[in-house]
């Protein structure tokens, strides 16, 4: 069983357009991240949320805003795609009761813009 | 300003012998420091966590150290395999902080050669 998975896993779309990409953990976790990879490996956190809740919001545009329907799920929406935002996103979970922070991360989506 | 620093982005070495990866931290009081191990076109995979009171951590033919003094972790791999050729991060967790505020390196590449 997939303990974190995201769909889909390739996205490529035009400049302009606006995507989703979802996320389901079955780990029983409270807290769920959105990171975002760049060409040059450096994994950056974008959003944190435990139980339902926002908890983290970096410097992202408000073009990106997540939404969690229950603690399983998080997922991403991108609002006028740009350029710069071509990377691979990855969604991740922790164990709200543990502050020593070991993620568990789903496989990526790799998302183009063209 | 915080920064992590993992020393160059590619180290090649022969099978059989020891790999040795370094990652440095400035302006951080980390509380915790973890490994990630991440393959092509994968999410990264939780390896080993240290703690701040910490010298050392094994497990299997992976070592951990973490020198507070030097703000350095040096992370082994003992008689490395073609199979140990991955990306390798570390990522600090805040002393004040949890999983949610839980930093990367941007990595190193390690190519064992058979």
């Amino acid at each position: 069983d997939t303990a974190v998975s995201q769909t889909p896993k390739y996205l490529v779309t035009q400049m302009g357009n606006d995507k989703s990409i979802k996320c389901e953990q079955n780990l029983g976790h409270d807290t769920m991240y959105w990171y975002k990879q760049d060409s040059k490996k450096f994994l950056k956190i974008m959003f944190s949320y435990n139980n339902k809740e926002l908890i983290i919001n970096e410097t992202v545009p408000n073009r990106f805003s997540p939404k969690s329907p229950d603690k399983a799920h998080l997922n991403l929406h991108i609002n006028s795609l740009e350029l710069g935002d071509s990377a691979v996103y990855f969604c991740a979970s922790s164990p709200g009761t543990t502050n020593t922070g070991e993620l568990f991360f789903g496989e990526g989506s790799r998302l183009t813009v063209l | 300003s915080q920064k992590i620093e993992q020393n160059s982005e590619a180290l090649n070495i022969q099978e059989g012998k020891t790999a040795t990866l370094t990652c440095n931290y400035t302006n951080y009081s980390p509380a915790y420091l973890q490994w990630y191990r991440q393959d092509p076109g994968r999410g990264p995979v939780f390896l080993l966590l240290i703690r701040e009171n910490e010298k050392e951590k094994r497990k299997e033919r992976l070592k951990v150290t973490f020198d507070t003094t030097l703000k350095q972790s040096l992370f082994h791999i003992t008689a490395s395999q073609p199979a140990d050729s991955a990306t390798y991060l570390c990522a600090l967790v805040p002393y004040s902080g949890s999983a949610r505020q839980l930093t990367f390196g941007s990595g190193t590449q390690l190519t064992v050669l058979p």
